[in-house]
């Protein structure tokens, strides 16, 4: 199975920051990548898919990129409804693999 | 508007069974794969099976294989995850899904409320 390892786990920010967070994949994975947010209590919801395309009706704070192994997910200026945790997930083959999340906290 | 609704979960002992459900309105269901996502208590998001959208492929995680069967019945624009053996650590949140798109590679587009499956004696 393909291995997807996030970083950080956790990450402390405060409202109009800039963050990053990145995913790395165990082997090859083009651009199947996907990134979810979760709200504690709620089921994810599709913020970019392809590595780089933003979902329609997702905030264009929203970026992500990357190709092959490495990945990144950024947010621009930080809103208060963005403190939650973000999971990569590759769908280059199946099985199906998630990162095991990044929580953005309020520093 | 796209939907899908869970049921099923609930209390069982280890080595029982369970069957979940998944009904799905607002788009074309024989036109889209399934799949199932679990998520254990506080931890992260796990993969368990996708059914294709005429049931010709069916796959599972290695950690249900030959435990777990997924199948549909597109008559009824329904989904099923039959859980035979269960144990303890198969206690988590299901979440029924669906493909962004209807064919190639397709990350998930819409999701579940999830139903809570708990497995203890």
């Amino acid at each position: 199975d393909i291995q997807m390892t996030q970083s950080p786990s956790t990450l402390s920010a405060s409202v109009g920051d800039t963050v990053n967070m990145t995913c790395r994949a165990s082997q090859s994975i083009s651009v199947w990548v996907a990134w979810y947010q979760q709200k504690p209590g709620k089921a994810p919801n599709l913020l970019i898919y392809k590595a780089s395309s933003l979902e329609s009706g997702v905030p264009s704070r929203f970026s992500g990129s990357g190709s092959g192994t490495e990945f990144t997910l950024t947010i621009r200026s930080l809103q208060p409804d963005d403190f939650a945790t973000y999971y990569c997930q590759q769908y280059n083959t199946y099985s199906w693999t998630f990162g095991q999340g990044t929580k953005v906290e309020t520093k | 508007e796209v939907q899908l609704v869970e049921s099923g979960g609930g209390l069982v002992k280890p080595g029982g069974s369970l069957r979940l459900s998944c009904v799905v309105s607002g788009f074309s269901f024989n036109s889209y794969n399934i799949n199932w996502v679990r998520q254990a208590p506080g931890k992260g998001l796990e993969w368990v099976s996708c059914i294709s959208s005429s049931s010709n492929y069916i796959y599972y995680a290695d950690s249900v294989e030959g435990r777990f069967t997924t199948y549909r019945d597109n008559a009824k624009n329904s989904v099923y995850l039959q859980m035979n053996s269960l144990r303890v650590e198969d206690t988590a949140v299901y979440y029924c899904t669906r493909d962004r798109r209807s064919s190639g590679y397709s990350a998930v587009g819409y999701w579940g409320q999830g139903t809570l499956v708990t497995v203890s004696s």
